[in-house]
């Protein structure tokens, strides 16, 4: 399979604790992008990676979350001392950045559900 | 900024009926694309359709089509002869060209298909 894939796909934790979800973006791909849907609402922007860089973040990213790519593959997107209003569907995409201006895109991993007890 | 406003939360209809959803967006940019995804109860998004801003031409892809409309910044998608399986959330989104191309979501409209 050479879909986005993402992993878990469910946590439960407690508030307070940390939580790492991992990305593991399209081969070849050099954006890849973290969305996070709540209930009822559609997906928000949370952040943006060209390769290793990460390169724009949302003001929705508080400084309790922290978002990687290291060598511009997989990414993890970390959430420290969660909080019951953290609990959402965290979704990653991927898209290859093409030569002349164009959309180019993006493929959505089936998500990762987070719920803070 | 943009913004995408789907004024429908939730849609029921019979099986076979014919059903439009909503869009109307806001950009100032004069190249941007739209899009539509559906979130089955599984969660995953799936692409549904892709225009950019040049092409205002109306698609037909089996029982779904889309009606592009520039002058009131509409992007309707209409369902016909709905069955049970098109039930889902409904998602209008909108990128510009320029920039990490983020996409920007409407709230959503569930469609409820009964038989």
């Amino acid at each position: 399979d050479t879909g986005v894939s993402q992993n878990p796909r469910h946590k439960i934790t407690k508030r307070g604790q940390n939580v790492t979800f991992r990305c593991d973006p399209i081969s070849e791909h050099n954006r890849l992008y973290w969305y996070r849907q709540t209930l009822g609402q559609g997906p928000e922007f949370l952040t943006y990676f060209q390769n290793e860089a990460q390169l724009e973040k949302s003001r929705l990213l508080s400084d309790r979350f922290s978002a990687e790519r290291p060598k511009g593959s997989f990414s993890t997107l970390e959430i420290q001392r969660t909080e019951q209003g953290d609990s959402a569907m965290y979704l990653c995409a991927s898209s290859s950045r093409g030569q002349s201006i164009s959309y180019n895109e993006q493929f959505f991993g089936p998500g990762t559900r987070l719920t803070v007890l | 900024a943009q913004k995408v406003t789907q004024a429908q939360t939730e849609i029921s209809v019979v099986e076979k009926e014919d059903v439009t959803l909503d869009c109307v967006y806001e950009t100032r940019d004069t190249t941007y694309y739209l899009f539509w995804y559906k979130q089955p109860p599984s969660g995953e998004l799936v692409f549904l359709i892709r225009r950019n801003s040049f092409d205002e031409q109306n698609e037909i892809s089996g029982r779904y089509s889309w009606n592009f409309q520039k002058s009131t910044s509409s992007f309707n998608f209409t369902i016909t002869a709905s069955q049970v399986v098109d039930s889902a959330v409904y998602f209008c989104a909108l990128s510009v060209s320029t920039g990490f191309q983020k996409l920007v979501f409407g709230t959503g409209t569930r469609l409820l298909v009964s038989p």
